[in-house]
Parts: C-alpha cells; structure tokens; sequence
C-alpha cells in the first residue's frame, strides 16, 4: 500500500541537541511539506519542496533544517536553536503535476519532547 | 495574507444529532480541503471543493463551498462515535506557491453516546 511513514512516532530532545525526523513516502509524489502543530495553532507550514535538492522555506523556518535528496525523503532536523521545540510535526506530500486541487496526504507524525 | 476561521472551536453533540462545522477564508477560495484527525495521529483527506455552490458527500458527511468561494461547511448527519476528532480546513495559499496549504485552527468534535 502507498502511504507516507514517519517515524520515530515519539522522540525527545535533550538540551543543545540535534534531532532529525525521518519521511519517506513511495506515492511517487512531487511536493512535500513539513507542518508543526501546537495546541489551539492549527498546523504551520516550516519547509516544502517540489523538486529533488529544492526546498523552500516556510512560515516557521527559523531553528529547522530540511533536505530533500530523494524523491521519496524529506527529512527534518530540529536543530538546538529552535528553542521551543515540544510539538507535534506533520509531514505530507501531494502531486503537482496535474496542477491546483490536489489534496495533501499526511503521515501519522512525530511527538517531540524536550527532556 | 490569507486566512481561515474555524467556528465553533469544539463541539460536543448526543449520539444521532446533526451538527455544522463552517469555515470561513478572509480571501477567495481556490480549493478547499476538509480533514479528519484523532488525536496525536495525521490528518485524513475528507473531501476537496473547488467550485462556487459545489456540495460533496461521503457517508453521513456533505460539504459544501458557497458561491462566493469565501466560506465552507461540513454537515454530519446522525452523528456517530466514530465522527470523533478534530475537523480542519485548509485553503491554497491566496499567491502562493502550487500546492500550499494554509489551515484553520480545527473543529474538536466529541459524540456523546
């Protein structure tokens, strides 16, 4: 079954750390986007990317990192200076090819908690 | 920028009852997308309106665009337990890039049996 996989599902963060969430997705999609939601904040967009090696940043880039050498892979690194990283992150993907009106399809998401 | 406003913020309705989710774009809608999510997993496509008036339903759930592409709603018919869950919004981006979603705040769903 295609579908997109994050993993790991719960991570936590110590203080001054690196930590990278993984997002493979095998639905042969072009576009992929990686959201933070927080309680009573919806979702916010931090980085998307439509091409291979090509990413842009989004609304809440600032302490995050992306790349994005596979198609299939995008991942994040929540780096030491997001300084308030506890929240749930979402990744997604979607085709582009056939223009607007495709819906995105989320992975299940990653807990990140600081220790 | 564009904007999306949820109402209500939650909701708790008996067993059986109907109930209205609206979500309202400070701009023009290009596309409208309505999602599902149970708590601490991923969203669920629901449905995607694109058209001014367009009205889609699957199972108990119909939403609807109105003509001037600036509001949407959700209606759930004989609401069950299993409709459970946060209900979102999400919009092209007005100028944005293809495929960008902004998102509303979410709809907190609870069914009492």
């Amino acid at each position: 079954d295609g579908g997109i996989t994050q993993s790991p599902k719960y991570l936590f963060r110590k203080e001054g750390q690196n930590v990278t969430l993984s997002c493979e997705q095998n639905l042969n999609h072009d576009a992929m986007y990686w959201y933070r939601q927080d309680p009573g904040q919806g979702l916010r967009l931090i980085y998307y990317s439509q091409i291979v090696n090509d990413f842009q940043k989004g609304d809440i880039a600032e302490g995050y990192s992306v790349s994005r050498e596979k198609k299939e892979s995008f991942p994040l690194t929540v780096t030491s200076a997001q300084k308030n990283p506890t929240a749930f992150y979402l990744c997604a993907s979607s085709t582009l090819y056939r223009g607007r009106g495709q819906p995105q399809h989320f992975g299940d998401g990653t807990r990140l908690s600081i220790l | 920028s564009q904007e999306l406003e949820q109402s209500p913020q939650s909701l708790i309705v008996q067993e059986g009852k109907n109930l209205t989710i609206n979500c309202t774009s400070s701009k023009t809608l290009y596309g409208l997308y309505w999602y599902k999510q149970k708590y601490g997993e991923g969203l669920i496509f629901l449905m995607m309106l694109q058209k001014g008036g367009e009205e889609k339903s699957h199972e108990k759930i119909t939403a609807k665009l109105d003509e001037k592409k600036q509001q949407s709603s959700l209606h759930i018919t004989a609401s069950q337990p299993s409709h459970a869950g946060i209900y979102l919004c999400g919009a092209e981006n007005y100028g944005g890039s293809q495929g960008n979603l902004i998102f509303g705040k979410g709809t907190k769903l609870s069914v009492k049996p």
